[in-house]
């Protein structure tokens, strides 16, 4: 069964960082691109970014809301992707999911982890 | 800066059809974009729907389905259950970068 955990959320200062995990199980993890999805409080989904599997560099593409201080990264060893949060603003205050994609088909979701930034 | 609109809210009556769409800034709608339709309900995560325009997962259902309609992509919900009410959002794929429509809250009443 193909699983996906997220956790690291937490309630953060403005200016500080945060770095999520993505723990995920029952499939060949450096098989596959993974993403980041955010929703605040209230909106819509919005697309933070993916990082593709190390066959193809393990390149990363971003949101420009997010470029320059969101970092993702894996760890195909441990089955984990990650998300690096520089910089936090008030306006990343979200919930953030990983899931699996978009180089095959954008399929299995976690069940998201709040991060909160405020004073 | 790219923008991609859904309707905002829907009303659809039980057994009815409905046809949620997705438009792009840019212009039309086309395969390239691969576009994704996901649902989301209250308190849960997103669930995937269907993926390039018009496949769908194991676990989709068969009332669900994708096109290409008008210069925009499309999603069609024929026979609507009341477990259907729901958020919907589309999403596109801009050659690196993927974007979200604002979704569209789908009323089954």
């Amino acid at each position: 069964e193909v699983q996906l955990v997220e956790s690291g959320g937490d309630l953060v200062q403005p200016g500080r960082s945060l770095r999520l995990s993505c723990s995920t199980s029952g499939f060949t993890f450096g098989d596959y691109s993974m993403s980041w999805v955010r929703q605040a409080p209230g909106k819509g989904l919005e697309w933070v970014g993916f990082i593709r599997i190390r066959a193809y560099g393990a390149t990363t593409h971003y949101a420009a809301s997010v470029k320059g201080r969101f970092t993702i990264s894996r760890d195909d060893s441990k089955s984990i992707a990650y998300l690096q949060m520089n910089s936090l603003k008030t306006e990343d205050t979200a919930v953030y999911y990983c899931t699996r994609g978009p180089d095959s088909p954008i399929d299995y979701w976690g069940q998201g982890t709040l991060v909160t930034v405020s004073s | 800066q790219t923008v991609v609109t859904q309707e905002p809210s829907l009303t659809v009556s039980p057994g009815g059809t409905v046809t949620l769409t997705c438009a792009s800034s840019t212009g039309a709608v086309t395969s390239g974009y691969y576009p994704n339709w996901f649902q989301q309900k209250p308190g849960q995560a997103p669930r995937s729907l269907l993926y390039s325009t018009n496949n769908k997962h194991s676990w989709t259902p068969a009332r669900f389905s994708g096109s290409l309609l008008g210069g925009k992509a499309a999603l069609t919900l024929s026979g609507v259950q009341p477990e259907d009410e729901a958020e919907y959002y589309c999403l596109l794929y801009y050659g690196g970068s993927w974007v979200f429509g604002g979704g569209t809250k789908l009323t089954v009443l």
